[in-house]
């Protein structure tokens, strides 16, 4: 089976310019999670999604970032307008009900220069 | 606010050798925690699971958990060179039984 996959693998931007970052969950997954890693902050969860519907985005940064889940096998996350401090891997992960087992992305890094 | 503390280290421990990670967790809500290991450039992988009071063995791998003390530890026996990573530590943390909240990790290094 394909594990969860991350477009683009890298983005290189300026700032002000909007960036969008998508994935495509596991399978059979129905929870959807992104995070942030950073070497300051480590890996800090930004939303996560049960069955396409948002459970909990009190960690997105700020109005500029936005997540969507249009069906059950597919997120976008959304920065608009980027700014330099955004620069940071963003993974997604998915995962099932029965192990609780993460499964993530290769991740997407992001750079706002 | 849920916190998970973890010595960034590097740890640094040769070949071999026994290496323990710690992680203490600031939510008494979390009954269980995972262990995920990241190779440098990769993306998290989960190595360990424990939901209980006590030990639980995997291989090379020992997880330890006391609740009462909110501690959580990882023991890596006979160390090699491909243990060299960073791990992350995540207690549970919503219903659905999926880690929510990892703290920063603590990088391993073994040294042949």
């Amino acid at each position: 089976d394909a594990g969860v996959i991350q477009s683009p693998r890298h983005e290189v931007t300026e700032m002000g310019q909007e960036v969008t970052l998508r994935c495509k969950l596991i399978s059979g997954h129905n929870s959807l999670f992104w995070y942030r890693q950073t070497m300051m902050r480590g890996l800090e969860l930004l939303i996560y999604f049960n069955n396409n519907v948002p459970i909990d985005d009190s960690g997105m940064p700020e109005d500029r970032f936005s997540a969507k889940m249009p069906n059950a096998s597919f997120s976008t996350l959304k920065i608009q307008p980027s700014e330099p401090r955004d620069s940071a891997v963003y993974f997604c992960a998915s995962s099932g009900q029965i192990t609780g087992e993460l499964f993530f992305g290769e991740g997407s890094r992001l750079t706002v220069l | 606010q849920k916190e998970v503390e973890q010595n960034s280290g590097p740890l640094s421990v040769p070949e071999g050798a026994i290496a323990s990670l710690n992680c203490t967790y600031s939510d008494r809500v979390s009954q269980s925690f995972f262990w995920y290991r990241q190779y440098s450039g990769k993306s998290p992988e989960l190595i360990m699971s424990i939901y209980s009071n006590g030990d639980k063995e995997d291989g090379r791998f020992t997880a330890q958990l006391n609740k009462a003390s909110q501690y959580v530890s990882l023991l890596i026996r006979d160390s090699q060179p491909s243990d060299s990573a960073t791990y992350l530590c995540a207690p549970l943390a919503n219903q659905a039984g999926t880690a929510l909240i990892f703290g920063k990790g603590t990088t391993l290094s073994v040294s042949s």
